[in-house]
C-alpha cells in the first residue's frame, strides 16, 4: 500500500492564480481530512468528507474548495491564491469508528504564494 | 472551547537522558487523544491512541500516559533518531467525524 500520497511536492502561486493540491489514499478509509500547518501554529482542520459526495467546513476554510466523487481521492482547490495561503497543506484519511479513529498523512505540499 | 496546550515548545537533551512532553487538554468530553511525530519536511506519523485516564501505551524508548487534564510522552535513554516534532492531538466525544484539535507541538533534539 502507498498509503496517502500527494502532489505536488512544491508549487509556487502568483497572486490571483488558482491550483489544486491532489490527494489519493489506497487504504480504503472513508474519512479525508485536509490541514494547513504554519510555523508554531499547529496543524489546522480546511475541510474533511466522510465518504463520497460529502463534505464539510472545518476550522479554516476561507479561500478553498473541495469535492469529494470517489473514495479514494479528495482534491484541494484554491481559488484566487492569496500570500496568507502560503502554507504546508497535508491530507489524511481515516477509518473512524467507535475505536478506532487515528489519522494517516501523506507527505504534504508546501505552497508559496507571492 | 476545545483546545490542546504542549509544553515545553523546544527541548534539547543529551543521548541517554530522559525527559518528558506535555500535553494539556480542554475538551467536552474526550474520545481520544492522539500522538503523533514528524520528522522535518514529512507528514505527522501517528504514534499512540490513548482512550482513558490511567492508560499507558510503549513503543520503543516512547511510553505515553494519560489523565483526565493532560498527557505525557516520556523518553527514556533518548537517541539522536529520536529527534523530531511531536504532535499531540484529541478528539472530543461529540464529534463523529473524527475531527482533530493539535497542539502546537514539541521540537525535540537529542545531541550524541
Amino acid at each position: 500500500n502507498a498509503g496517502v500520497t500527494q502532489t505536488p511536492k512544491f508549487r509556487i502561486l502568483k497572486i490571483g492564480q488558482s491550483m489544486t493540491l491532489q490527494c489519493t489514499q489506497d487504504m480504503n478509509h472513508n474519512y479525508m481530512y485536509w490541514y494547513r500547518q504554519d510555523p508554531g501554529m499547529g496543524l489546522k482542520l480546511i475541510y474533511y468528507s466522510v465518504g463520497a459526495g460529502i463534505t464539510d467546513k472545518g476550522e479554516v476554510p476561507n479561500g478553498y474548495n473541495v469535492s469529494r466523487s470517489t473514495t479514494e481521492d479528495f482534491p484541494l482547490r484554491l481559488e484566487l491564491a492569496a500570500p496568507s495561503q502560503t502554507s504546508v497543506y497535508f491530507c489524511a484519511s481515516g477509518l473512524t469508528g467507535t475505536m478506532t479513529s487515528e489519522q494517516y498523512f501523506g507527505p504534504g505540499t508546501r505552497l508559496t504564494v507571492t | 472551547e476545545d483546545q490542546v496546550t504542549q509544553s515545553p515548545e523546544a527541548l534539547r537533551l543529551q543521548e541517554g537522558e530522559s525527559s518528558s512532553l506535555n500535553c494539556s487538554y480542554t475538551v467536552s468530553g474526550l474520545r481520544g487523544l492522539f500522538w503523533y511525530r514528524q520528522d522535518p519536511g514529512k507528514g505527522p506519523e501517528f504514534l499512540f491512541t490513548l482512550y482513558s485516564a490511567g492508560e499507558e501505551k510503549e513503543k520503543e524508548r516512547l511510553k505515553a500516559t494519560l489523565t483526565k487534564k493532560e498527557s505525557f510522552l516520556h523518553i527514556t535513554a533518548p537517541k539522536p533518531e529520536d529527534s523530531a516534532t511531536y504532535l499531540c492531538a484529541v478528539q472530543a466525544s461529540s464529534s463523529n467525524t473524527g475531527k482533530l484539535i493539535f497542539g502546537q507541538g514539541t521540537t525535540l533534539q537529542v545531541k550524541p
